[in-house]
């Protein structure tokens, strides 16, 4: 059974620094993973998505890895800011029962101090 | 205009109560999600639609309802609300041709008393 996981579940970082989120997943067979940002209370919003062809992706300040055989994937931020504070979620998606699905982590909680 | 769009934004109804939570995409997408949230579970899926005449349940299904009315409108209702349904609901779509990303409505915050 496919299980996403993410640790921390919270973290606090000075402003400026550079962070790594991570985002672990029990079965390699996966069709792509997203990494979201959701702000309290409100909706996700995609930030990046690997195929699972993929290493990683960028956009910006943000860089997501990806490493199938190992489990993993990485949400690194480069120089962080304040307006970076949010929930951060992954979702991985594989072929189960004739159609994609996707599962999501429970997130990381982070917040960047002024 | 946001490309999913779910109403109401807030609602609080009482228990017993026939709800219904409104989703609208201008995407063009055929794919339809239905999701709630709760503090530590994260997103759970309830209902999922692959076009206006196909309708899955989620792993977590009883106690709701869809309606796939149109390709750009999906309907979740609760039967009749009780009070552990109090949670954030999610829309989402997605698309083959997208590599089948997500993209999420605001969420609509149900509040069963």
């Amino acid at each position: 059974k496919q299980e996403v996981t993410q640790i921390p579940a919270a973290l606090s970082v000075p402003e400026g620094e550079n962070l790594v989120l991570n985002c672990s997943f029990t079965d390699s067979a996966i069709y792509n993973l997203q990494w979201f940002r959701q702000d309290p209370g409100k909706g996700l919003t995609s930030l990046l998505l690997i195929q699972s062809s993929q290493r990683e992706q960028t956009s910006g300040r943000l860089n997501a890895s990806l490493d199938k055989s190992s489990g993993r994937s990485t949400l690194y931020i480069a120089a962080s800011q304040p307006g970076d504070s949010a929930t951060y979620l992954c979702a991985v998606s594989f072929f189960t029962s004739g159609t994609y699905k996707y599962i999501f982590g429970t997130g990381t909680r982070l917040k960047v101090l002024a | 205009d946001a490309d999913v769009t779910q109403t109401p934004r807030n609602r609080i109804t009482k228990t017993g109560k026939r709800i219904m939570l409104e989703c609208s995409q201008t995407k063009g997408h055929d794919r339809m999600y239905w999701y709630r949230q709760d503090p530590g579970l994260g997103l759970r899926l309830i209902y999922y639609s692959f076009d206006v005449k196909d309708i899955n349940k989620g792993e977590i299904s009883d106690g709701y309802s869809v309606s796939r009315q149109a390709q750009a409108k999906f309907s979740l209702s609760l039967e009749s609300a009780i009070p552990n349904q109090t949670a954030l609901y999610f829309c989402a779509t997605s698309d083959p041709g997208e590599f089948y990303g997500y993209t999420f409505g605001s969420g609509t915050r149900l509040t069963v008393v």
